[in-house]
């Protein structure tokens, strides 16, 4: 079944610690998303790629990093410059002009 | 850049009852318009979409409404259920194709 996978499901950071979050999709999809969602707000996009070796900036870039080396697979470094952290992170995929596709979360709390 | 502004934040039914959940947007080129509904814990699920040629459409107990002169676009649930029980968000997309902007989202709860 096509789908895109987010891992982990639970992520755990310690203070000064990048750390990566995985997505892959199987969905031929050319573009991926990463958002942000806290309790009480709506999702904040952090960084979103269209096609391979290029992404965008979203509207909470700061403190975070990816790559888009292959079609399926879009990481999100979490670094050390990120001062608040904590949060349920989504990618999402789609085709040109139309929906998403979400993974089903990766949940990361600093300890 | 696009604004949506999503209502009620919070809603509570009676089982059987309709529930309705309203947004606005303020970009007058975004032309497509999703609603997704999300679990306690996992991603969002797209449960109807709408685009700007379209005044309504609906799909079982779901429908959606458009009023591209007011900008603000609705979703409507008929005969509610428990499993309705979610976490709804509406989105507007970007006249640029490239992004959506999400609502703030409504927690949908249905009392059996």
């Amino acid at each position: 079944d096509g789908g895109i996978t987010q891992s982990p499901k639970y992520l755990f950071r310690k203070e000064g610690q990048n750390v990566t979050l995985s997505c892959e999709q199987n969905l031929n999809h050319d573009a991926m998303y990463w958002y942000r969602q806290d309790p009480g707000q709506g999702l904040r996009l952090i960084y979103y790629s269209q096609i391979v070796n290029d992404f965008q900036k979203g509207d909470i870039a700061e403190g975070y990093s990816v790559s888009r080396e292959k079609k399926e697979s879009f990481p999100l470094t979490v670094t050390s410059a990120q001062k608040n952290p904590t949060a349920f992170y989504l990618c999402a995929s789609s085709i040109s002009l139309g929906g998403y596709t979400f993974g089903s979360g990766t949940r990361l709390t600093v300890v | 850049g696009e604004n949506v502004e999503q209502h009620p934040s919070t809603l509570s039914v009676q089982e059987g009852d309709s529930a309705v959940i309203k947004c606005t947007y303020s970009d007058s080129a975004s032309n497509y318009f999703p609603w997704y509904k999300q679990e306690l814990g996992k991603g969002p699920q797209l449960i109807i979409d709408i685009r700007s040629n379209v005044g309504e459409k609906k799909d079982q107990r779901i429908a959606v409404t458009l009023n591209k002169t007011a900008k603000h676009f609705s979703l409507h649930i008929t005969e509610t259920q428990p499993e309705d029980s979610a976490v709804y968000f509406c989105a507007a997309r970007s006249n640029t194709g490239n992004q959506f902007y999400f609502g703030t989202g409504t927690s949908l709860t249905v009392i059996p």
